[in-house]
């Protein structure tokens, strides 16, 4: 079955650091990516998502690229600020299934320190 | 307000209580999802709902847990005789059509804690 694997955590990085967070895949078919971010007191939404292979999704200064070849979506950024502090979710769905739904990874929580 | 609206917000109850938590979906959205998020677990799905059937209930975790969605809108979940195991935050997203292509917009989330 599908599943993701992202890095485990807590994070706490300082303000202008540059930002990695890893998430690796499995699935069947030929899925899409995303990248969802929750912010304290808020509900997830997305951040940034890539539909085929070699793809870059990218917003609010993040970029994913789609790695086919190492079934990767890791997600940086060169210069976090404090308000990037949020619990990060790494997740795919299967575009081959009628039934699609998105298959999550555990989340990662970011702090950034002023 | 135009986002999916999940209510109630927090929810206390007694192990062996029967629940019921309720989702209004961002209005024309065919697309109704259920997930639990638990500490450390991250986000498990439970159902999904196109239109008012539901071709993907893999998710529910036991005969005890039950959905059902009225009008293509209006969505709840309900729990009954409820487990201390069954404490989680409930979240409840919609969608225009496909997941694949589109993107999912969640509430803020129904916490339930079972005493």
């Amino acid at each position: 079955g599908n599943s993701v694997t992202q890095m485990e955590g807590p994070v706490t990085l300082s303000e202008e650091a540059f930002l990695t967070i890893n998430c690796t895949y499995t699935a069947t078919g030929y899925p899409s990516l995303f990248w969802y971010v929750q912010y304290p007191g808020e509900g997830l939404q997305l951040l940034l998502k890539a539909t085929k292979a070699d793809d870059k999704g990218s917003n609010k200064g993040f970029e994913a690229t789609y790695r086919k070849e190492t079934t990767s979506f890791h997600l940086e950024k060169g210069s976090v600020q404090v308000s990037d502090s949020a619990v990060y979710f790494c997740a795919l769905s299967d575009r081959t299934g009628a039934n699609s739904k998105l298959t999550f990874g555990k989340g990662i929580t970011l702090s950034v320190r002023p | 307000g135009a986002g999916v609206s999940q209510s109630p917000s927090n929810k206390v109850t007694e192990k062996g209580k029967d629940v019921e938590l309720r989702c209004d979906p961002i209005s024309g959205h065919t697309a109704l999802y259920w997930y639990r998020q638990s500490l450390g677990q991250g986000l498990e799905f439970l159902i999904y709902f196109q239109g008012n059937s539901a071709p993907d209930k893999s998710g529910l975790p036991s005969d005890r847990f039950s959905a059902e969605r009225t009008g293509g809108s209006v969505s709840t979940l309900t729990i009954q005789r409820t487990q201390q195991e069954d404490s989680a935050v409930y979240l409840c997203a919609s969608s225009l059509g496909q997941v694949n292509t589109g993107e999912l917009f969640f509430g803020e989330g129904s916490r339930l804690t079972v005493l």
